[in-house]
Protein backbone atom coordinates (compact mmCIF):
# COMPACT_ATOMS: atom_id res chain seq x y z
CA UNK A 1 0.00 0.00 0.00
CA UNK A 2 1.27 3.65 -0.80
CA UNK A 3 1.90 5.90 2.12
CA UNK A 4 0.15 8.83 2.92
CA UNK A 5 1.01 11.72 0.50
CA UNK A 6 1.32 15.58 0.98
CA UNK A 7 1.71 18.41 -0.99
CA UNK A 8 3.38 20.79 -1.30
CA UNK A 9 6.43 19.31 0.61
CA UNK A 10 7.73 22.59 1.45
CA UNK A 11 6.08 26.39 0.77
CA UNK A 12 7.21 29.61 1.63
CA UNK A 13 4.61 32.77 1.86
CA UNK A 14 4.72 36.02 3.19
CA UNK A 15 2.24 37.64 5.37
CA UNK A 16 -1.41 38.10 5.05
CA UNK A 17 -1.65 35.59 2.51
CA UNK A 18 -3.28 32.30 2.05
CA UNK A 19 -2.27 28.67 1.66
CA UNK A 20 -3.95 25.37 0.85
CA UNK A 21 -2.14 22.08 1.66
CA UNK A 22 -2.96 18.66 0.67
CA UNK A 23 -3.25 15.48 1.79
CA UNK A 24 -3.82 12.01 0.19
CA UNK A 25 -4.84 9.15 2.80
CA UNK A 26 -3.84 5.63 2.29
CA UNK A 27 -6.24 3.67 0.17
CA UNK A 28 -9.69 2.37 2.02
CA UNK A 29 -8.55 4.66 4.81
CA UNK A 30 -11.75 6.79 5.47
CA UNK A 31 -10.44 9.29 8.43
CA UNK A 32 -7.59 12.29 7.85
CA UNK A 33 -6.75 14.54 10.68
CA UNK A 34 -4.06 17.26 10.37
CA UNK A 35 -1.43 18.56 12.90
CA UNK A 36 0.90 21.33 13.67
CA UNK A 37 4.13 20.66 14.89
CA UNK A 38 6.41 23.50 16.21
CA UNK A 39 9.36 23.20 18.00
CA UNK A 40 7.83 25.38 20.75
CA UNK A 41 4.52 23.71 21.09
CA UNK A 42 5.13 20.20 19.73
CA UNK A 43 2.57 18.35 17.83
CA UNK A 44 -0.82 19.85 18.35
CA UNK A 45 -3.96 18.80 16.71
CA UNK A 46 -6.09 20.57 14.53
CA UNK A 47 -9.35 18.81 13.23
CA UNK A 48 -10.23 15.40 11.85
CA UNK A 49 -12.14 14.41 9.16
CA UNK A 50 -14.20 10.96 8.21
CA UNK A 51 -16.41 10.73 5.11
CA UNK A 52 -16.44 14.20 4.31
CA UNK A 53 -17.38 15.86 7.97
CA UNK A 54 -15.64 17.44 10.37
CA UNK A 55 -15.27 15.50 13.16
CA UNK A 56 -13.47 17.05 15.85
CA UNK A 57 -11.52 20.46 15.89
CA UNK A 58 -8.82 21.30 17.94
CA UNK A 59 -8.26 24.88 19.72
CA UNK A 60 -7.05 27.03 16.66
CA UNK A 61 -8.68 29.86 15.15
CA UNK A 62 -11.11 30.39 12.05
CA UNK A 63 -8.38 30.77 9.87
CA UNK A 64 -7.36 27.46 9.79
CA UNK A 65 -10.20 25.61 7.80
CA UNK A 66 -10.53 22.03 6.14
CA UNK A 67 -12.45 19.91 3.85
CA UNK A 68 -12.58 16.50 2.68
CA UNK A 69 -13.53 15.09 -0.65
CA UNK A 70 -15.69 11.99 -1.50
CA UNK A 71 -12.23 10.43 -2.16
CA UNK A 72 -11.09 11.02 1.13
CA UNK A 73 -8.52 13.18 -0.37
CA UNK A 74 -8.18 16.27 2.58
CA UNK A 75 -7.08 19.98 2.32
CA UNK A 76 -6.69 22.32 5.05
CA UNK A 77 -6.35 26.13 4.04
CA UNK A 78 -4.72 28.92 6.46
CA UNK A 79 -6.25 32.41 5.60
CA UNK A 80 -4.58 35.67 6.61
CA UNK A 81 -0.92 34.39 7.46
CA UNK A 82 0.93 34.98 10.45
CA UNK A 83 4.63 34.76 11.14
CA UNK A 84 3.88 32.19 14.01
CA UNK A 85 2.11 30.21 11.33
CA UNK A 86 5.31 29.16 9.79
CA UNK A 87 5.59 24.97 10.80
CA UNK A 88 5.63 21.49 9.98
CA UNK A 89 1.62 20.36 8.96
CA UNK A 90 1.07 16.88 9.25
CA UNK A 91 -1.75 14.76 7.66
CA UNK A 92 -2.48 11.42 9.02
CA UNK A 93 -4.93 8.75 8.00
CA UNK A 94 -6.63 5.87 9.28
CA UNK A 95 -9.99 3.95 8.99
CA UNK A 96 -11.34 6.13 11.66
CA UNK A 97 -12.69 3.61 13.63
CA UNK A 98 -12.12 4.52 17.85
CA UNK A 99 -8.76 4.82 18.86
CA UNK A 100 -7.15 3.20 15.07
CA UNK A 101 -3.54 3.73 14.49
CA UNK A 102 -3.05 6.65 12.76
CA UNK A 103 -0.22 6.58 9.49
CA UNK A 104 1.71 9.97 9.44
CA UNK A 105 2.73 11.76 6.05
CA UNK A 106 6.00 13.11 5.70
CA UNK A 107 4.26 16.77 6.05
CA UNK A 108 4.35 20.02 4.79
CA UNK A 109 6.83 22.38 6.10
CA UNK A 110 5.50 26.02 5.79
CA UNK A 111 7.80 29.41 5.74
CA UNK A 112 5.75 32.57 6.31
CA UNK A 113 8.22 35.82 5.90
CA UNK B 1 -9.22 17.98 28.74
CA UNK B 2 -6.59 15.56 27.73
CA UNK B 3 -2.73 16.35 28.69
CA UNK B 4 0.52 14.14 28.32
CA UNK B 5 3.42 15.30 29.65
CA UNK B 6 7.29 13.73 29.04
CA UNK B 7 9.29 15.41 31.31
CA UNK B 8 12.81 14.73 29.73
CA UNK B 9 13.27 16.43 27.11
CA UNK B 10 16.53 14.78 26.24
CA UNK B 11 17.80 11.35 27.56
CA UNK B 12 21.31 10.31 26.61
CA UNK B 13 22.45 6.65 27.55
CA UNK B 14 25.04 3.97 26.45
CA UNK B 15 24.78 1.06 24.09
CA UNK B 16 23.93 -2.00 26.17
CA UNK B 17 22.11 0.02 29.22
CA UNK B 18 18.66 0.28 30.09
CA UNK B 19 16.58 3.34 28.99
CA UNK B 20 13.32 4.31 30.28
CA UNK B 21 10.91 6.93 28.67
CA UNK B 22 8.87 8.95 30.89
CA UNK B 23 4.89 9.74 30.16
CA UNK B 24 2.26 10.59 32.13
CA UNK B 25 -1.10 11.68 31.24
CA UNK B 26 -4.22 13.26 32.49
CA UNK B 27 -7.76 12.22 31.31
CA UNK B 28 -10.90 11.37 33.01
CA UNK B 29 -11.86 8.30 31.64
CA UNK B 30 -10.21 5.22 29.87
CA UNK B 31 -7.63 6.40 27.57
CA UNK B 32 -5.85 4.54 24.62
CA UNK B 33 -2.17 4.91 25.13
CA UNK B 34 0.25 5.29 22.35
CA UNK B 35 3.82 5.55 21.55
CA UNK B 36 5.18 7.08 18.68
CA UNK B 37 8.56 7.35 17.06
CA UNK B 38 10.78 9.17 14.47
CA UNK B 39 13.44 8.24 13.32
CA UNK B 40 15.82 10.98 11.97
CA UNK B 41 14.56 12.22 7.86
CA UNK B 42 11.81 9.69 8.39
CA UNK B 43 7.65 9.80 9.17
CA UNK B 44 6.16 9.66 12.75
CA UNK B 45 5.07 5.72 13.15
CA UNK B 46 3.66 4.06 15.16
CA UNK B 47 6.02 2.01 17.75
CA UNK B 48 3.18 1.07 20.32
CA UNK B 49 -0.20 0.71 21.83
CA UNK B 50 -1.32 -0.29 25.21
CA UNK B 51 -4.25 -2.29 23.95
CA UNK B 52 -2.46 -4.73 22.47
CA UNK B 53 0.61 -5.30 25.15
CA UNK B 54 2.87 -6.06 22.26
CA UNK B 55 6.79 -5.74 22.47
CA UNK B 56 8.02 -3.72 20.01
CA UNK B 57 12.15 -3.47 18.97
CA UNK B 58 12.53 -4.61 22.23
CA UNK B 59 10.39 -1.84 23.70
CA UNK B 60 7.49 -2.14 26.12
CA UNK B 61 5.33 0.09 27.83
CA UNK B 62 2.33 -0.73 30.44
CA UNK B 63 -0.80 1.34 31.44
CA UNK B 64 -0.34 2.15 35.09
CA UNK B 65 -3.48 4.05 35.92
CA UNK B 66 -3.27 4.36 39.61
CA UNK B 67 -0.10 6.47 38.40
CA UNK B 68 -1.22 7.84 35.35
CA UNK B 69 1.71 6.23 33.44
CA UNK B 70 2.46 4.67 30.36
CA UNK B 71 6.33 4.72 30.57
CA UNK B 72 8.38 3.07 27.71
CA UNK B 73 10.95 0.65 28.71
CA UNK B 74 14.22 -1.71 26.73
CA UNK B 75 16.54 -3.36 28.61
CA UNK B 76 18.97 -2.60 26.40
CA UNK B 77 19.55 0.26 24.00
CA UNK B 78 20.89 0.22 20.34
CA UNK B 79 22.50 2.68 18.63
CA UNK B 80 19.20 3.10 16.25
CA UNK B 81 17.13 3.47 19.02
CA UNK B 82 18.40 6.73 18.43
CA UNK B 83 15.61 8.69 17.65
CA UNK B 84 12.22 11.28 19.27
CA UNK B 85 10.07 9.94 21.10
CA UNK B 86 6.22 10.73 21.87
CA UNK B 87 3.56 9.52 23.77
CA UNK B 88 0.17 10.09 22.72
CA UNK B 89 -3.61 9.35 24.31
CA UNK B 90 -6.87 9.02 21.84
CA UNK B 91 -9.93 9.82 24.88
CA UNK B 92 -13.02 8.00 23.88
CA UNK B 93 -14.44 8.87 20.84
CA UNK B 94 -12.96 12.29 19.51
CA UNK B 95 -11.07 10.75 17.35
CA UNK B 96 -7.82 12.74 18.14
CA UNK B 97 -4.33 12.13 19.48
CA UNK B 98 -2.95 14.53 22.20
CA UNK B 99 1.04 14.37 21.93
CA UNK B 100 3.58 14.88 24.46
CA UNK B 101 6.21 17.05 23.75
CA UNK B 102 8.45 14.40 23.03
CA UNK B 103 11.58 13.13 24.11
CA UNK B 104 14.99 12.62 21.85
CA UNK B 105 16.85 9.66 22.97
CA UNK B 106 20.34 9.74 21.92
CA UNK B 107 22.16 5.79 22.40
CA UNK B 108 25.77 6.16 22.30
CA UNK B 109 28.45 3.98 20.83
Amino acid sequence: KAGVTQTPRYLIKTRGQQVTLSCSPISGHRSVSWYQQTPGQGLQFLFEYFSETQRNKGNFPGRFSGRQFSNSRSEMNVSTLELGDSALYLCASSSGTEHNEQFFGPGTRLTVL
Amino acid sequence: AQRVTQPEKLLSVFKGAPVELKCNYSYSGSPELFWYVQYSRQRLQLLLRHISRESIKGFTADLNKGETSFHLKKPFAQEEDSAMYYCALSGGSNYKLTFGKGTLLTVNP
